[in-house]
This record gives C-alpha cells, structure tokens and sequence, in this order.
C-alpha cells in the first residue's frame, strides 16, 4: 500500500497569512502515461463530509477560492492557502488514487493563531 | 448541484452485519464511480472500495475484501454498503463519494452525508 504521511499534524496561522501544508507518498503516484500525480487535497470541517479542493496535484475544483494552490510531483506536494481567512479551520488530508487501496494521509488540523 | 442521499445511523451488536445505502440521480449514478470512505470518532479517512454502477465492476481493499460487499441498483440509481461480522472497531461514519472523473484518477468530488455506524454489545 502508498502510504500518505502529511506535515505538520497540526499548524496555526495568523488571518491574512500563508499556511503551507506537506504531503510525500511512499512511492510515486506520477502516472507515466499521462504525466499527471493522482494527488488531492481535501477540506474536512467538523460535522461535515470532506470536500475536493485540488485534484492531479494543481487543479482546482470549480468553486473552490483561488487561494488554494497545490504544487509537487511525484512523491512531494503541497497545499498552500495564500490568505488565512477564518472559514479556512479544518483538518486537510491528501489523498492517492495511483494504485488501490487509494490511502488518505493522516490529516493536519489548521487553526488560527 | 450534485448530490448523495444516505440512510440513517445505525446501532448493530458485534457479530452482526449492517447495510447503508446511498442514493442520487439517475444520470450522476450512470456517469460516475461510487466509493465507500469511513472515517472512526477522531480519526482519519480510509477507503474501503468502490462500485462503478454503469459497469458493475467493483474493486475492494484488500482489508475488507472478505466483509463487505458493494452493489449499485440501476432501477433505483442507489448504492448499497454491506459489512458483516461487525466488531467494535468497525463503529465510525461511513460515507459514500462519488467521482465523475474515474478514468483519469479516482478522486472524490460529491459526497453524502455519511451514515453513522456503532457496534456495541
């Protein structure tokens, strides 16, 4: 199985500043074929299911705010928020769809400072 | 909007076995893949396999491959979650995720509300 491990478990970030979140899979999830990572991102707040923000690494889910950015190949990624605002607290998990069973990586719990 | 309706939580005793259904529109179950995703109280999200409805195919992870069954009801454009022998650890929010991009990456873009399931004794 790819294990999915994310860093830090936990962040707190001033209104207005950058949150960077990491993500390395254990084996590359980088398909050949097509040059995409089978990489996203989620935002989960409490009581509520998780919500797609970013998929194939970089792509942003229609709707989502342009704040959010994801970058990396291969093994390595990122999601940035450009602009803490307050409705941004959640727990965010990456996720890989590159090989069954797709594996989710533990979470990292954002909060404000 | 797209959306997934599911059944209501359920209370089960271990040993028993539970089914959760999930439920959408008619062209969103004949266009996309259907996941089941639970999630323990507190804890992270594991993926436990998925059905594409149009096809039937069903893939499992291989932890639940001897549990669960997945089967998609075209007449009714609902999907069905079937655990068995369920045990204490098997109490957590089970979610249904559907996916309109499946050939290029399994990536869940609508969910259902996720259907609460406590095995107790």
């Amino acid at each position: 199985d790819i294990v999915m491990t994310q860093s830090p478990d936990s962040l707190a970030v001033s209104l207005g500043e950058r949150a960077t979140i990491n993500c390395k899979s254990s084996q590359s999830v980088l398909y050949s074929s097509n040059n995409k990572n089978y990489l996203a991102w989620y935002q989960q707040k409490p009581g509520q299911p998780p919500r797609l923000l970013i998929y194939w690494a970089s792509t942003r889910e229609s709707g989502v705010p342009d704040r959010f950015s994801g970058s990396g190949s291969g093994t390595d990624f990122t999601l940035t928020i450009s602009s803490l605002q307050a409705e941004d607290v959640a727990v965010y998990y990456c996720q890989q769809s590159d090989s069954t069973p797709y594996t989710f990586g533990q979470g990292t719990r954002l909060e404000i400072k | 909007q797209v959306q997934l309706v599911q059944s209501g939580a359920e209370v089960k005793k271990p040993g028993s076995s539970v089914k959760v259904s999930c439920k959408t529109s008619a062209d969103t179950f004949s266009n996309s893949a259907i996941s089941w995703v639970r999630q323990a109280p507190g804890q992270g999200l594991e993926w436990m396999g998925g059905i594409i409805p149009f096809f039937g195919t069903t893939t499992y992870a291989q932890k639940f491959q001897d549990r669960v069954t997945f089967i998609a009801d075209k007449s009714t454009s609902t999907a069905y979650m079937e655990l068995i022998s369920l045990r204490s650890e098997d109490t957590a929010v089970y979610y249904c995720a559907g996916d309109r991009r499946y050939s290029s990456g399994w990536f869940f873009d609508f969910w259902g509300q996720g259907t609460l399931v406590t095995v107790s004794s």
